[in-house]
C-alpha cells in the first residue's frame, strides 16, 4: 500500500514564475492537506482540500492555490513566485472521518527553490 | 487553538526512556494533544494523540496530567532511529489544521 507520495521532489524556479506541485494520497484517505516548512521552522498550514474543494486555508495570499480531483489527488499552484517562498512543501492525506481527524499521513515534500 | 511549549531540544542515552514534556495551559476541554515527529529529511510523522486520558500505542505512551495543562510523550526505550524533531500539537474538534511550533528535537546518543 503506497503512502503519500508527492513530485517532483526538488524544483528549481526563477522570481516572478509560477509554479504546480502534484500530490497523490495514501489509498483509503479522502482529504489533502498542504504545508510550507521553511528552513529550521515547523510545518506552517496552506490550505485543506475535501470533495473537490477547499475547507480552511492558512495564512497564505491568493498566489497560492490548489484544486483536488475525483480521484483524490491534489495540486498546489504558487504564482508569481518570491524569494521567500523557497521552502519544503509537504502535503498530508487523512480521512473525513470524525474518528481519524487529525491523523495526518504526510509525504516526503517537495523542495522548491526560487532564484 | 491553544498554543505549545517545548523545549528547544533534549538528549537521551540509547535504550533509555525518552520523556518529552509539553505545556498546553490554555487549552481547552474540547481540545485534542497530539505528537508527531519529523525525522531528517522526510515529512512529519503521527506517533498518539489524546484528550483527557493517557494513551499508548506501538511507538509511544501519553500521559496527560489531570488539568490538562500538560502532557508528555513516552519513548519506552530510545533507539537511535528515534533522534528527530517532536511537535506537541493542540487541534480542536473542528479543524483539521495542525499548528506546528518549533518542537524538540531530541538526540539520542550511543
Amino acid at each position: 500500500d503506497a503512502g503519500v507520495t508527492q513530485s517532483p521532489t526538488h524544483l528549481i524556479k526563477t522570481r516572478g514564475q509560477q509554479v504546480t506541485l502534484r500530490c497523490s494520497p495514501k489509498s483509503g484517505h479522502d482529504t489533502v492537506s498542504w504545508y510550507q516548512q521553511a528552513l529550521g521552522q515547523g510545518p506552517q498550514f496552506i490550505f485543506q482540500y475535501y470533495e473537490e474543494e477547499e475547507r480552511q486555508r492558512g495564512n497564505f495570499p491568493d498566489r497560492f492555490s490548489g484544486h483536488q480531483f475525483p480521484n483524490y489527488s491534489s495540486e498546489l499552484n504558487v504564482n508569481a513566485l518570491l524569494l521567500g517562498d523557497s521552502a519544503l512543501y509537504l502535503c498530508a492525506s487523512s480521512s473525513i472521518n470524525r474518528e481519524y481527524r487529525g491523523e495526518q499521513y504526510f509525504g516526503p515534500g517537495t523542495r522548491l527553490t526560487v532564484t | 487553538d491553544a498554543k505549545t511549549t517545548q523545549p528547544p531540544s533534549m538528549d537521551c542515552a540509547e535504550g533509555r526512556a525518552a520523556n518529552l514534556p509539553c505545556n498546553h495551559s490554555t487549552i481547552s476541554g474540547n481540545e485534542y494533544v497530539y505528537w508527531y515527529r519529523q525525522i531528517h529529511s522526510q515529512g512529519p510523522q503521527y506517533i498518539i494523540h489524546g484528550l483527557k486520558n493517557n494513551e499508548t500505542n506501538e511507538m509511544a505512551s501519553l500521559i496527560i496530567t489531570e488539568d490538562r495543562k500538560s502532557s508528555t510523550l513516552i519513548l519506552p526505550h530510545a533507539t537511535l532511529r528515534d533522534t528527530a524533531v517532536y511537535y506537541c500539537i493542540v487541534r480542536g474538534p473542528n479543524t483539521d489544521k495542525l499548528i506546528f511550533g518549533t518542537g524538540t528535537r531530541l538526540q539520542v546518543f550511543p
